[in-house]
């Protein structure tokens, strides 16, 4: 199984609400990440997990919390966001972390998010 | 920002004809990658090439790297309507723990 799942697929929510995005990989992978994509721009990082430890926040705002319950799954808890957090919101896994060896990342789908 | 930079932004061609893509990057590498992206979807990595390598191939793909430069090319030969997609290419981040991706070339491939 190589596949990295995302749910949901899209999520309209307004700015008082609260939600979680949910990420899963059984590749046995010790790293995952969130990436945010806007239109037309690459992928921006915003946090990785390496071994279930948090290892990068990138300076993401305290309304974006990430959780790593165990080695296959990778939560992002949403809360008080503002329209501008709209965005693809990419879950990735590597086998190690990525650094200086190989370091494919393995990407889901993403999440559409849409703030109104 | 280590973001690196991608030349053309944007490439339209035929089916059949061959699209080059280049990138610049920034930092002291051990690889580079580059991936795929198609509209709205999630990215697939398509190679990886080692700062010891300047040249590798994987099916249509063929990936150069000039570390002197610090610049990498992509070709894709006899292209079809399927490899319309984004493609970035992308190095690791000085932290070691993740991948900064370059800015992208939007790839269009017509019948």
């Amino acid at each position: 199984d190589t596949e990295v799942t995302q749910t949901p697929k899209h999520l309209v929510m307004g700015m008082t609400n609260k939600k979680s995005l949910k990420c899963e990989q059984h590749m046995g992978h010790r790293a995952m990440y969130w990436y945010k994509q806007k239109a037309k721009k690459p992928p921006e990082l915003m946090f990785v997990y390496s071994y279930e430890k948090l290892s990068i926040n990138e300076s993401v705002p305290s309304r974006f919390s990430p959780e790593c319950p165990n080695s296959s799954l990778l939560n992002l808890h949403l809360h008080a966001l503002q329209p501008e957090d709209s965005a693809l919101y990419l879950c990735a896994s590597s086998q190690e972390g990525v650094g200086l060896g190989t370091g494919e990342l393995f990407f889901g789908e993403g999440s559409r998010l849409t703030v109104l | 920002s280590q973001q690196g930079e991608e030349d053309p932004q944007a490439l339209s061609i035929q089916e059949g004809e061959n699209a080059t893509m280049n990138c610049s990057y920034k930092t002291s590498i051990n690889n580079l990658q580059w991936y795929r992206q198609n509209s709205g979807r999630g990215l697939v990595h398509l190679i990886l090439i080692r700062s010891n390598e300047r040249e590798k191939h994987s099916g249509r793909l063929r990936v150069t790297l000039d570390t002197s430069k610090k610049s990498s090319s992509l070709l894709i030969t006899a292209s079809r309507a399927a490899d319309t997609a984004s493609y970035f290419c992308v190095e690791p981040a000085n932290s070691g723990y993740a991948l900064n991706f370059g800015k992208g070339t939007s790839l269009l491939v017509t019948p």
